[in-house]
């Protein structure tokens, strides 16, 4: 199994609702990052988890909270999000964090 | 402050045509730089460059780095529709727990 998915694909939500993105691979890699994309710009770097533990939070407001229970899961939970959030949530994984990522499809997400 | 510049920002050629795109990159630390190919979706990987002069290929697609210039090339032969995406170029550096620094892509677009 050489790939990482996402759930789910599509997700539009209010601003008063509560979601979850969920991220998993059976690769064995045991670092995980989210990444926030917005339409015609590069991947911007919101959180990595190595070794299951919280290692790089970019600044991120605290209407999106990590979330790694286990080395294949990755969650990302939203609450109170703004419209400005919408955008393609990326999950991606490697092995540690010294080599090439691996990323997921995506989640496109409408924040309305 | 380490940054990562790709050229050009766009291009348009013909089916058949070769095309080259350029990475430049100036960072504290280099580990490796990293190719990847990006359409609707997730961005999927192409290569990773660590050791200069050391062409990487990929049936039409091949890349190279220069760590003394500190570029890389991304060359792409006989061109296809299919080859039409954006092209990203990223440095792994070992701050922050190897964060990927991004270029902002090269859109390439093929013409039948």
């Amino acid at each position: 199994d050489t790939e990482v998915t996402q759930t789910p694909k599509h997700l539009v939500m209010g601003m008063t609702n509560k979601k979850s993105l969920k991220c998993e691979q059976h690769m064995g890699h045991r670092a995980m990052y989210w990444y926030k994309q917005k339409a015609k710009k590069p991947p911007e770097l919101m959180f990595v988890y190595s070794y299951e533990k919280l290692s790089i939070n970019e600044s991120v407001p605290s209407r999106f909270s990590p979330e790694c229970p286990n080395s294949s899961l990755l969650n990302l939970h939203l609450h109170a999000l703004q419209p400005e959030d919408s955008a393609l949530y990326l999950c991606a994984s490697s092995v540690a964090g010294a080599l090439e990522q691996y990323f997921g499809p995506g989640t496109r997400l409408t924040v309305t | 402050e380490d940054k990562v510049v790709q050229s050009p920002l766009s291009l348009v050629v013909h089916e058949g045509d070769t095309v080259t795109l350029n990475c430049s990159y100036e960072v504290t630390n280099f580990r490796s730089l990293l190719w990847y190919k990006q359409e609707k979706k997730a961005p999927t990987f192409l290569f990773m460059l660590t050791s200069s002069g050391i062409e990487k290929k990929s049936g039409r697609l091949s890349s190279i780095l220069d760590k003394k210039e500190l570029f890389s090339i991304l060359n792409i032969t006989a061109t296809q529709t299919g080859d039409s995406a954006i092209y990203l170029c990223a440095v792994l550096t070992p701050d922050s727990n190897y964060q990927l620094i991004w270029g902002a892509g090269t859109k390439l677009i093929i013409k039948p």
